[in-house]
């Protein structure tokens, strides 16, 4: 069965501490791995990633993807208040005539002042 | 441009009635998705449509829940005969085109409560 593991499931840290989100995978035919950022409304899309050892970055995010370990981390430096989120990851999954992007169950950080 | 529009934003409806939930993708996107999210739990694919056509609806409930993209108008999930189990939130998202070069954009959700 695919499966997308998130980890911690909950982080509290304060802030200016940097945080690294955990994303382990497990998929039929793995062709993407996203990231999101959800707060109290809709998820907001951060990343997509496609290649092994290739970073991207947006500000104090960024992202990197292992697809030999099967993994992807997110890490968030000099941590603010306005990060406090549900991060969330999903894989999108090939297999089949389309295929679905298939989500961890999160992980929630919260940014103490 | 606005984004994906889900109405109504909360919904309460008693046991047994009927849920119609609203999606409006983006607009150029002819991709929508819906997603079930319960508390603590991450988002669970239902369905995927394309105008006029349910492309995948592996993750759809077998009974009660139908999903339809009609060629003018809104994306609708019904649910028929609603139960307390029902009470979730409720995402639809869309994209451009479907696969792993397209990201799927989410609506605020709507959040379903069955009393």
């Amino acid at each position: 069965e695919d499966k997308v593991v998130q980890s911690p499931l909950s982080l509290v840290v304060h802030e200016g501490d940097t945080v690294t989100l955990n994303c382990s995978y497990e998929v039929t035919n793995f062709r993407s791995l996203l990231w999101y950022k959800q707060e109290k409304k809709a998820p907001t899309f951060l990343f997509m990633l496609t290649s092994s050892g290739i970073e991207k970055k947006s500000g104090r995010l960024s992202s990197i993807l292992d697809k030999k370990e099967l993994f992807s981390i997110l890490n968030i430096t000099a941590t603010q208040t306005g990060d406090s989120a549900i991060y969330l990851c999903a894989v999108w999954d090939g297999g089949g005539s389309q295929g679905n992007l298939i989500f961890g169950k999160g992980t929630k950080l919260s940014v103490k002042p | 441009n606005a984004g994906v529009m889900q109405n109504p934003r909360h919904l309460v409806r008693r046991r047994g009635q009927e849920a119609r939930l609203r999606c409006s993708p983006m607009k150029g996107h002819s991709h929508v998705y819906w997603y079930r999210q319960l508390p603590e739990e991450g988002l669970k694919f239902m369905v995927y449509l394309q105008k006029e056509n349910i492309i995948d609806e592996s993750g759809m409930p077998k009974e009660r829940f139908s999903a339809e993209f009609p060629k003018e108008g809104p994306s609708i999930l019904r649910i028929q005969q609603v139960v307390r189990g029902d009470s979730a939130a409720y995402f639809c998202a869309s994209s451009y085109e479907t696969g792993p070069g397209s990201p799927l954009h989410f609506g605020n959700g709507t959040r379903l409560t069955v009393t």
